[in-house]
């Protein structure tokens, strides 16, 4: 099985900082790599799919890049309404989560 | 508006077993997967498996393989999942959500979660 792994596990940033979050997998994914937001008590909503596409409807502030077994999600300008757990998600093999990545707003 | 309903709340006893129902609407049914995600309280995002309700057929985590069953009702585009033989371990949101067919998957479109609660 492929493992997923996302760094940091949280963190805590400002309005207005740029954020960068990895996800690193342990054999190639090749681009086969998604990106979701969750907010407590609701589902999941994707942002970025095949590691750098931008989801209809999701701010350009979100960009996706990487490839093989590495990958990030930056937010350029953190909003208050980004807080939330973003999850990376494999489907190369399965169609696996990362751990997740718990953004507070400082 | 393209949405995905599922069932209400939950509550089994340990050693049964739970049917979740996901009715589709605003999209063609039988053109994307359905796959279904957990999550207990306070932890990641956990998938299932997934299944094309055109032709059937099914994908399953090897975590869950002989205990989960999903299904699909193509005449009122309505996806089943069911898991048997539950402890408390399975008490958790279950969330349904589309995917397109094949490896090029994401899950853009999701259920609202079902709670399942598993408790003697």
């Amino acid at each position: 099985d492929i493992q997923m792994t996302q760094s940091p596990s949280s963190l805590s940033a400002s309005v207005g900082d740029r954020v960068t979050i990895t996800c690193r997998a342990s054999q190639s994914i090749t681009r086969y790599l998604n990106w979701y937001q969750q907010k407590p008590g609701k589902a999941p909503k994707l942002l970025i799919y095949a590691a750098s596409s931008l989801q209809s409807g999701v701010p350009s502030r979100f960009s996706g890049s990487g490839s093989g077994t590495d990958f990030s999600l930056t937010i350029n300008s953190l909003q208050p309404e980004d807080f939330g757990t973003y999850y990376c998600q494999q489907t190369y093999t399965s169609r696996a989560f990362g751990p997740g990545t718990k953004v507070d707003i400082k | 508006q393209v949405q995905l309903v599922q069932s209400g709340a939950e509550v089994k006893k340990p050693g049964a077993s739970v049917r979740v129902s996901c009715k589709a609407s605003g999209y063609t049914f039988t053109n994307y997967d359905i796959n279904w995600v957990r999550q207990a309280t306070g932890q990641g995002l956990e998938w299932m498996g997934w299944m094309n309700p055109n032709s059937a057929n099914t994908g399953y985590a090897q975590k869950f393989q002989g205990r989960v069953s999903m299904t699909r009702d193509t005449s009122i585009n309505t996806a089943y999942m069911e898991l048997s033989s539950l402890g408390s371990e399975d008490t958790a949101v279950y969330f349904c959500a589309r995917g397109e067919f094949g490896m090029e998957t994401s899950f853009d479109i999701w259920g609202q979660g079902t709670m399942v609660t598993v408790s003697s």
